[in-house]
């Protein structure tokens, strides 16, 4: 069964450090998505992103997050300059379309800050 | 704007027992609802979707959902817990306007003997 695949599994890296979080969405999906749960917390919706271009973004998507999708089949989040704050999970999202299509979610990338 | 109330963040079932875990929904146009089950360090995992065809939903695992439009609620129930379904449950709702989930707090599930 195809499936949402995210690497790393966990990151760690200092205060002000760039980040990128990987993703590689099923194959023949169209939308993207990114969603961050903090620990103890809910899943909280980030960015979508279809047709190469960001199509929705949420007010925790600031000028420190970016997303791209560099090839066919990866699709990233950057955060350039990370706070303590962003520690998180960070899932990855595809779906076929964007209506009534299930979601599917990758195992998540957990990010600590220090 | 769409949003989705669970109510008790921690659960509590013997095995074999009837679980039900609250979700309601707010939404101005019609919703797609869905439940997703967390388990311990894992990604989320589809249980059942409503998409405005049958209002009772059955997913994986034996759970199912009823779609109550006049109560605005789409409850998870399964009729005999296992050990197997103790993990965290997320209710979830989707407009057609909008493509992002909006996630309710999460239900701990916890099974006991």
């Amino acid at each position: 069964e195809p499936e949402v695949t995210q690497t790393p599994s966990h990151q760690v890296t200092q205060m002000g450090q760039e980040v990128i979080l990987r993703c590689v969405p099923i194959s023949n999906h169209l939308y993207f998505y990114w969603y961050r749960q903090i620990l103890g917390q809910k899943v909280e919706f980030l960015v979508s992103f279809y047709n190469n271009e960001i199509s929705e973004k949420s007010e925790i998507f600031d000028d420190q997050f970016s997303v791209e999708r560099p090839d066919g089949s990866n699709f990233t989040l950057k955060i350039r300059s990370t706070k303590l704050e962003d520690s998180a999970m960070y899932f990855c999202a595809s779906t076929e379309t964007s209506a009534a299509d299930t979601q599917y979610f990758g195992p998540g990338t957990r990010l600590t800050v220090l | 704007a769409q949003s989705v109330t669970q109510l008790g963040s921690h659960v509590s079932v013997s095995e074999g027992a009837l679980v039900l875990l609250r979700c309601n929904y707010s939404s101005s146009v019609p919703p797609y609802l869905f439940w997703y089950v967390q388990y311990p360090n894992q990604g989320l995992q589809l249980l059942l979707k409503y998409t405005s065809a049958a209002t009772l939903v059955k997913g994986i695992n034996g759970f199912e959902a009823e779609f109550k439009k006049s109560e605005t609620s789409f409850h998870l129930t399964k009729p005999s817990a296992h050990m197997s379904d103790a993990a965290e449950y997320f209710c979830a709702v989707k407009t057609g306007t909008a493509s992002k989930l909006t996630f309710g707090t999460g239900t701990r599930l916890q099974v006991t003997l």
